[in-house]
């Protein structure tokens, strides 16, 4: 099975603008987390996402916001972007009945 | 609310050495426990997790943990530390009601493994 993709890779944005990260779960998984990574913070969970619905949220700011498609495929936004929120996002995705979330390699975002 | 605390945020053995990293937490629920391993420029390999059952937990790479209720710790051991061990590992908790979703993660460790 091909694992978890996130696209893009790499991104360089400015303070101001939004953007937006993509990740595909592994075939079959139906649940998708985000996770936030920075030196200061750590790993901090974002928001996860079953079946289309948004099952919990961290806590972040309105202006990161996601969303999860039929083919379990996820998206997720952020606007009005701010030097802080330059971070690794990573995606994780599991099926419903396991525990174990396998991991992306991540979206690398910098805001200039 | 659930917490992790990893004990050290850097730690350096020997090639051949015992890798002992500490990892404590706080649930006032039943926890779901992971340690996952991030190399360089890498999303989280999850390295052994616990859920119920036995204690003791063996995972990839001739890594194992033991959970310990009373002492609310979890922490990885491996008997013979190899170079390509030399990563970012990362204790986690979760619990039942979030079935392994929501992870919250200690702040890291790093191991660094001497020739």
């Amino acid at each position: 099975k091909a694992g978890v993709t996130q696209t893009p890779r790499y991104l360089i944005k400015t303070r101001g603008q939004q953007v937006t990260l993509s990740c595909s779960p592994i075939s079959g998984h139906r649940s998708v987390s985000w996770y936030q990574q920075t030196p200061g913070q750590g790993l901090q969970f974002l928001f996860e996402y079953f079946s289309e619905t948004q099952r919990n949220k961290g806590n972040f700011p309105g202006r990161f916001s996601g969303r999860q498609f039929s083919n379990s495929r996820s998206e997720m936004n952020v606007s009005t972007l701010e030097l802080g929120d330059s971070a690794l996002y990573l995606c994780a995705s599991k099926s419903g009945g396991d525990n174990e979330q396998f991991f992306g390699p991540g979206t690398r975002l910098t805001v200039l | 609310a659930q917490s992790v605390t990893q004990l050290g945020s850097h730690v350096s053995v020997s090639e051949g050495a015992l890798v002992l990293l500490r990892c404590n937490y706080s649930s006032s629920v039943p926890p779901y426990l992971f340690w996952y391993v991030q190399y360089p420029n890498q999303g989280l390999q999850l390295l052994l997790k616990y859920t119920t059952g036995a204690t003791l937990v063996k995972g990839i790479n001739g890594f194992e943990a033991e959970f310990k209720k009373s002492e609310t710790s979890f922490h990885l051991t491996k008997p013979s530390a190899h170079m390509s061990d030399a990563a970012e590992y990362f204790c986690a908790v979760s619990d039942w009601y979030n079935q392994g979703g929501k992870l919250i993660f200690g702040q890291g460790t790093e191991l660094s493994v001497k020739p």
